[in-house]
């Protein structure tokens, strides 16, 4: 599986947005780009996923350089319950393993 | 509340000694996944079922089982425990066998042994 570089940690202030990066540069042309977070204490939550195209939903946006060698996930205002651990995951759909492999994620801390 | 429900929320139990860890999917998910979260390891992925068949192997240790039934629930067997056992244990589902989409993870079961 292709791996992903992120930063140990970040801080944001409350009500600013936040942009967190990720490197992939042996990205395969088949390899979505899955975010996902996991706050103080309970399971995973799924953040966005994309392939090519910049992706928005409710939570965030995931802009994806033209390359694929490298993604950003943007909180467009941070609220103290975004702190949390956000991982970057590469998953080639539906390859025989249907499983995230998560690294070690960036830690954010959003101050008030 | 994702939908996926795990039970028990806490277990203590000693070495050499076997639990079991029970996980219900969301309704209507047919995957199933296990992950084991230990602070020096992180989040590990175990094993998928589909449909109640064995799907993917992860870093799943040969004490550990794991099977999905007709109803789709699944069930992590764990026996012979050590001390290095002690972890949350986190199950996931998801509809289709490959994860293009989105993995509804439960909130854990914490196992401690002691």
């Amino acid at each position: 599986d292709a791996k992903t570089t992120q930063p140990n940690s970040m801080e944001s202030n409350e009500e600013e947005p936040v942009h967190l990066p990720c490197n992939h540069s042996t990205i395969s042309g088949t390899d979505y780009i899955h975010w996902y977070r996991q706050l103080p204490s309970q399971g995973p939550e799924y953040v966005i996923h994309g392939l090519t195209s910049n992706v928005n939903n409710r939570m965030a946006s995931l802009a994806i350089a033209e390359d694929r060698k490298s993604s950003t996930l943007i909180l467009h205002r941070a609220t103290l319950r975004d702190a949390a651990v956000y991982y970057c995951i590469l998953m080639n759909y539906g390859g025989s393993q249907g499983n995230l492999i998560f690294g070690k994620g960036t830690k954010l801390s959003v101050k008030p | 509340d994702s939908g996926v429900t795990q039970t028990p929320k806490h277990l203590i139990t000693a070495t050499g000694q076997r639990v079991t860890l029970r996980c219900s999917p969301r309704s209507g998910d047919l995957s199933v996944y296990w992950y084991q979260q230990s602070l020096d390891q992180g989040l590990q992925f175990l094993i998928q079922y589909y449909n109640g068949e064995e799907r993917a192997k992860g870093n799943i240790l040969e004490r550990f089982s794991a099977q999905q039934f007709p109803d789709l629930h699944s069930e992590l067997n764990l026996s012979s425990l050590e001390l290095g056992d002690s972890a949350l244990y986190f199950c996931a589902s998801s509809v289709d066998r490959g994860v293009a989409g989105e993995l509804f993870f439960g909130e854990g079961s914490r196992l401690t042994v002691l």
